[in-house]
């Protein structure tokens, strides 16, 4: 069964560089997505991709993240200057169609540790 | 904005009985999704309801929708220690928008 990738799966950095999270969303899926969940809370939003362009971002995608899909099968995500409290685990997610029609297949996360 | 709350936050139960979570939300939605998620592992998709449903059923899971009281149940039936894991319900708003809104989510353990 297809399936969402994501490396790697753990990430540490120092304060102040840059990361680059990788995804490879299913093959024939057109939307994709990045969602973050810090220690012991809930899933948050951070952005939708479409057509290879943002198409909808919350509050917490600011300045630093940006999104990209360099080919036709990797979607990264990059946040430029990390801060401490970036660390969390990092979730790419694909559908076929949009949300408001069809179920998000998740990778396994990447889990960003900022020191 | 629409939100998901689980409850119980936390629920402990014995082998072969019956787990039932609740989710509600906060404004009107196109279609509501649960997920489990394993301790520090990924989202696994249970199944989805779309506003027009009231039940669908997967193998042991029952799922239920009351768009009049925004709520949603999770049923497993017959429960075994592998079900042990986090339970969130994703809420998807009826106007245009591609994301999900989780909520905190449902701990449970079924113990041997």
């Amino acid at each position: 069964e297809p399936e969402v990738t994501q490396t790697p799966s753990h990430q540490v950095t120092q304060m102040g560089q840059e990361v680059i999270l990788r995804c490879v969303p299913i093959s024939n899926h057109l939307y994709f997505y990045w969602y973050r969940q810090i220690l012991g809370q809930k899933v948050e939003f951070l952005v939708s991709f479409y057509n290879n362009e943002i198409s909808e971002k919350s509050e917490i995608f600011d300045d630093q993240f940006s999104v990209e899909r360099p080919d036709g099968s990797n979607f990264t995500l990059k946040i430029r200057s990390t801060k401490l409290e970036d660390s969390a685990m990092y979730f790419c997610a694909s559908s076929a169609l949009g949300a408001i029609t069809d179920t998000q297949y998740f990778g396994p996360g990447t889990r960003l540790t900022v020191l | 904005s629409q939100q998901g709350e689980e409850d119980p936050q936390a629920l402990s139960i014995q082998e072969g009985e019956n787990a039932t979570m609740n989710c509600s939300y906060k404004t009107s939605i196109n279609n509501l999704q649960w997920y489990r998620q394993n301790s520090g592992r990924g989202l696994v998709h249970l199944i989805l309801i779309r506003s027009n449903e009231r039940e669908k059923h997967s193998g042991r899971l029952r799922v239920t929708l009351d768009t009049s009281k925004k709520s949603s149940s999770l049923l497993i039936t017959a429960s075994r220690a592998a079900d042990t894991a986090s339970y969130f319900c994703a809420t998807v708003g009826d106007n245009y928008g591609q994301n999900f809104v989780f909520g905190p989510g449902t701990r449970l353990s079924v113990l041997p």
